[in-house]
C-alpha cells in the first residue's frame, strides 16, 4: 500500500520558468515532509522539509507548501535552472525513521 | 572523503553466489539504512540500524542479511538472490531518525542473472 504518491512521473519546463511537482499522501499521522532530488548514478540528497505545524518552508528557489488537510504537498523550483534537471522524490515520515517515499518525478529543465 | 561511501558501486552475480555490499559513513551519525530501489518504484526501506543495533526489518527476504559491527559500516551479504533482486541499493545514514534528514551514498547497483 503506497502512502505516498507523485502522479506525474514527468515534467518540462523552459529555464527561468516556475516548476511545480506535487504529491499526495493518504496517512493523516505524518508530521514530517522531505523532497530529495536525484541525478543519474547518484544517491539521492536531501533538498527541502517541512513540519505539520507549517505550510510553508522556504529556501532560496526552493519552497515546499504542505495543505493538510487535502493531505497534499508541493515543491515549487522558482525560476529553474538546467542544474535542476533530476529525479524528485517526495517523502514522509511519522514521528520515526520509516520515510515513505514516492517513486519520483522526473524534471527536464529545457533551455 | 564524502560523507556516505559504497562499494561496489556496481555487481554482477550468479543466483548461487554470496557477495557483500559495503556502506561507510564519515558523518558521525547514529543510524544506517539500507533501502532498495527498483525502476520506476519508490524507494523501500530494507533495514534500519541505530547505534549498532537493528531496529527495523522490513520484511526482507532472508537472503539479505545486513551487519552493522559499528556505528560507521554497515554491510549487505547476498546469498542465493533471484533475478528480481536487481536493483539499486542505496545506504544511508542519519543523525536523528525522527527527523527523516538522510545522507545517500550514490548506491550500488545489483544485477542478478
Amino acid at each position: 500500500d503506497q502512502q505516498v504518491k507523485q502522479n506525474s512521473p514527468s515534467l518540462s519546463v523552459q529555464e527561468g520558468r516556475i516548476s511545480i511537482l506535487n504529491c499526495d499522501y493518504t496517512n493523516s499521522m505524518f508530521d514530517y515532509f522531505l523532497w530529495y532530488k536525484k541525478y543519474p548514478a547518484e544517491g539521492p540528497t536531501f533538498l527541502i522539509s517541512i513540519s505539520s505545524i507549517k505550510d510553508k518552508n522556504e529556501d532560496g528557489r526552493f519552497t515546499v507548501f504542505l495543505n493538510k488537510s487535502a493531505k497534499h504537498l508541493s515543491l515549487h523550483i522558482v525560476p529553474s535552472q538546467p542544474g535542476d534537471s533530476a529525479v524528485y522524490f517526495c517523502a514522509a515520515s511519522f514521528n520515526d525513521y520509516k520515510l515513505s517515499f514516492g517513486a519520483g518525478t522526473t524534471v527536464t529543465v529545457r533551455a | 572523503e564524502t560523507g556516505v561511501t559504497q562499494t561496489p558501486r556496481h555487481l554482477v552475480m550468479g543466483m548461487t553466489n554470496k557477495k557483500s555490499l559495503k556502506c561507510e559513513q564519515h558523518l558521525g551519525h547514529n543510524a544506517m539504512y539500507w533501502y532498495k530501489q527498483s525502476a520506476k518504484k519508490p524507494l523501500e526501506l530494507m533495514f534500519v540500524y541505530s547505534l549498532e543495533e537493528r531496529v527495523e526489518n522490513n520484511s526482507v527476504p532472508s537472503r539479505f542479511s545486513p551487519e552493522c559491527p559499528n556505528s560507521s559500516h554497515l554491510f549487505l551479504h547476498l546469498h542465493t538472490l533471484q533475478p528480481e533482486d536487481s536493483a539499486l541499493y542505496l545506504c544511508a545514514s542519519s543523525q536523528d531518525p525522527r527527523t527523516g534528514e538522510l545522507f545517500f551514498g550514490e548506491g550500488s547497483r545489483l544485477t542478478v542473472l
